[in-house]
């Protein structure tokens, strides 16, 4: 089975410019996840997704981030205007169902974006 | 956001010895779950609870869910250097995937052959 895909796998751009992930979770999970990891620290859920309806985004800057999961399946998050602060691991991870015991989120490797 | 405690931050130990952390919270959770992270690679599920008071094992792993369900445990045996990592643990206060998977900030794990 194949994991959650993610790209680019780095990214290295200016504060105010725009950047955009894209992530492809595991064939048939309902529930699309993307977590930020500042350098030292554990994963911070930003959105949640069940199917294509947004379940959580209250941890989402919503000034400048935004993300979708239009068909319900791949997902694009973009940040536009970047800061410096966004410099982090963006994560994204999927789980297959809604029932309580099959809700384990699986991650994808991640990409590593620096705002310089 | 709501962070779980998780301790130690670090454990440097001698290859073959045994490992414990934990993880606490002043709120209930109906979910536990611990991950193993590797430099530049997402976290991997070990482990997965779901009861109180469960005890669950994964080779060389075992973890608990905590009576108060305040709390969780990872026990890791005889450790050997590909244990090296960082281990999070991850709880989820509801049932069912719409509630929130909320991370401890992790336990930084070296091994010493």
């Amino acid at each position: 089975e194949a994991g959650v895909a993610q790209s680019p796998r780095y990214k290295i751009i200016e504060k105010r410019q725009s950047v955009a992930f894209w992530c492809n979770p595991i064939s048939g999970h309902a529930t699309l996840y993307w977590y930020q990891q500042i350098l030292g620290q554990g994963p911070k859920l930003l959105i949640q997704f069940q199917n294509n309806g947004v379940v959580d985004d209250s941890q989402l800057p919503k000034d400048r981030f935004s993300a979708e999961r239009l068909k319900g399946v791949d997902s694009t998050l973009k940040i536009q205007p970047a800061k410096l602060e966004d410099s982090a691991v963006y994560l994204c991870a999927s789980s297959p169902g809604t029932s309580r015991m099959n809700t384990e989120a699986f991650f994808g490797q991640g990409t590593r974006l620096t705002v310089v | 956001g709501q962070q779980l405690n998780q301790s130690p931050q670090s454990m440097f130990i001698q290859e073959g010895e045994d490992v414990s952390m934990n993880c606490t919270s002043s709120s209930i959770f109906n979910t536990w779950l611990w991950y193993k992270q590797d430099p530049g690679e997402g976290p991997v599920l070990l482990i997965a609870l779901y009861k109180a008071g469960e005890l669950t094992s994964n080779g060389r792993l075992t973890a608990q869910f905590g009576i108060t369900r305040k709390d969780s445990f990872l026990n890791i045996s005889a450790s050997i250097p590909s244990d090296v990592g960082i281990y999070f643990c991850a709880g989820r206060k509801g049932g069912g995937s719409n509630y929130k998977l909320t991370f401890g900030k992790g336990t930084l794990l070296t091994v010493n052959p």
